[in-house]
């Protein structure tokens, strides 16, 4: 079966540090990764998608951006965090090109302080 | 850009009241539709999806959803909750076509059921 791994669970940095959070995927191969912000009332921002390694579209111009460097693997960084970067990262990951049922992994809380 | 609304940000209900909550999506073309909920201090799951076919969509736990196109919208229904349902819960839509892989959600219903 396949499992979807975030780390860490909860991340407090100063502001103007990096920040890299990953997640892995096992049990599939060639997924589609995705990368949301989650954030009271405002529900699931998606920041980044990923068809396939190397491929990366960015949904929301900011300070963050994602690299997939093997094929069950994304992350995400950022080189100088800004307070407005606190909140819940999730992601998640499905099935091939076409867009299907989406599996969410447990989530990162970042605070920025 | 396609984009989701839902318009109840926070429902109140009483056990065995009915449930409907309002998803409308825009976008032009064909698309794909989801309800996932996140139950407390658990993962966001699908609840049910809307791909072709019957408009009419049931998922698990009792939920079901009527997709109608003339107005764009998506919206959940239950007609007896419990309190087990209290949850939050997410519309979201996929637009196919060039975009194939991107899913916008809503900004999530917070739902309260009172035993």
């Amino acid at each position: 079966s396949q499992t979807i791994h975030q780390w860490p669970a909860t991340l407090v940095q100063p502001v103007g540090s990096p920040l890299s959070l990953e997640c892995t995927v096992e049990g599939t191969s060639n997924p589609n990764l995705y990368w949301y912000r989650q954030a009271a009332g405002r529900g699931l921002q998606l920041l980044f998608y990923s068809v396939g390694i190397g491929q990366i579209s960015s949904e929301v111009p900011q300070n963050l951006s994602a690299s997939r460097p093997q094929d069950r693997q994304f992350i995400l960084s950022s080189k100088k965090l800004l307070l407005s970067d606190s909140g819940f990262y999730l992601c998640a990951w499905s099935h091939d090109r076409a867009a299907d049922t989406q599996y969410f992994g447990p989530g990162t809380r970042l605070t920025v302080l | 850009a396609q984009s989701v609304s839902q318009h109840n940000h926070h429902v109140i209900l009483s056990e065995a009241a009915s449930l409907e909550l309002g998803c409308n999506y825009s976008y032009g073309g064909t698309v794909n539709l989801f309800w996932y909920v996140q139950y407390p201090g658990q993962h966001l799951q699908l609840l049910l999806k809307y791909f072709s076919g019957d408009p009419l969509v049931k998922g698990i736990k009792g939920f079901e959803a009527e997709f109608i196109k003339s107005k764009f919208s998506f919206n959940l229904r239950k007609p007896s909750v419990q309190w087990s349902d209290t949850a939050e819960y997410f519309c979201a839509v996929n637009a196919k076509g060039s975009s194939a892989s991107k899913i916008i959600f809503g900004s999530g219903t917070r739902l309260s059921i009172r035993p």
